[in-house]
């Protein structure tokens, strides 16, 4: 079946560490996104990828970095300098137009 | 500037009908989307609009007015099932940052039997 899988869903990590979210995707599209979700709040687009070997800064990449060497496959670190990186992280993927967005189902990441 | 604007919370009696508003305000409109989310769990695709007028798709329809910036998300014979966050999307045109969405910050809505 094709789809957006991401893991693991729940991550537990001690302040100061990095931590590496994957996400992969079988329907061929060209981009992936990555997206923080707070509690009461929208998505906020932390980078995204239109083509292989190439990626942007979305509205909040400060303290996360990503890669993007293989079209199905678009990790994101979240690195130490994340001032608050407990949220909850859904990875995206499209190709268009019309450009819908298909999300994975999430990694929630609490750092103690 | 960039702003999507949808109410807070809403409620809405099991098999009655609920209409969700929202209006937006982008440097170029390519196309808006509505999304449902459960709670926990990840967004999933509802409905596509680029031209105005109505969009049907079973007990869900969504209707655009490109002029006046603004959409609804209408729900007919509302489920228990169908309580959750309806999120609205606009397809960001400007800077040649194709297909990236600017989301409003969702309506959570409440079905009481």
């Amino acid at each position: 079946d094709g789809g957006i899988t991401q893991s693991p869903k729940y991550l537990f990590r001690k302040e100061g560490q990095n931590v590496t979210l994957s996400c992969e995707q079988n329907l061929n599209h060209d981009a992936m996104y990555w997206y923080r979700q707070d509690p009461g709040q929208g998505l906020r687009l932390i980078y995204y990828s239109q083509i292989v070997n190439d990626f942007q800064k979305g509205d909040i990449a400060e303290g996360y970095s990503v890669s993007r060497e293989k079209k199905e496959s678009f990790p994101l670190t979240v690195t130490s300098a994340q001032k608050n990186p407990t949220a909850f992280y859904l990875c995206a993927s499209s190709t268009g137009p019309p450009w819908a967005q298909f999300f994975g189902p999430g990694t929630r990441l609490t750092v103690l | 500037g960039q702003n999507i604007d949808q109410p807070t919370e809403m409620t809405a009696t099991e098999g009655a009908i609920v209409q969700i508003n929202c209006t937006y305000q982008t440097s170029g409109f390519n196309g808006l989307f509505w999304y449902q989310q459960h709670a926990g769990e990840a967004p999933t695709f509802l409905s596509y609009n680029v031209l105005d007028g109505l969009e049907e798709k079973g007990r869900f329809s969504s209707f655009l007015s490109r002029s006046k910036g603004y959409s609804y998300l209408l729900l007919k014979e509302l489920q228990m099932k169908d309580s959750a966050s309806y999120l609205c999307a606009v397809i960001d045109a400007a800077g040649g940052s194709q297909g990236n969405l600017i989301f409003g910050k969702g309506t959570k809505l409440s079905v009481k039997p």
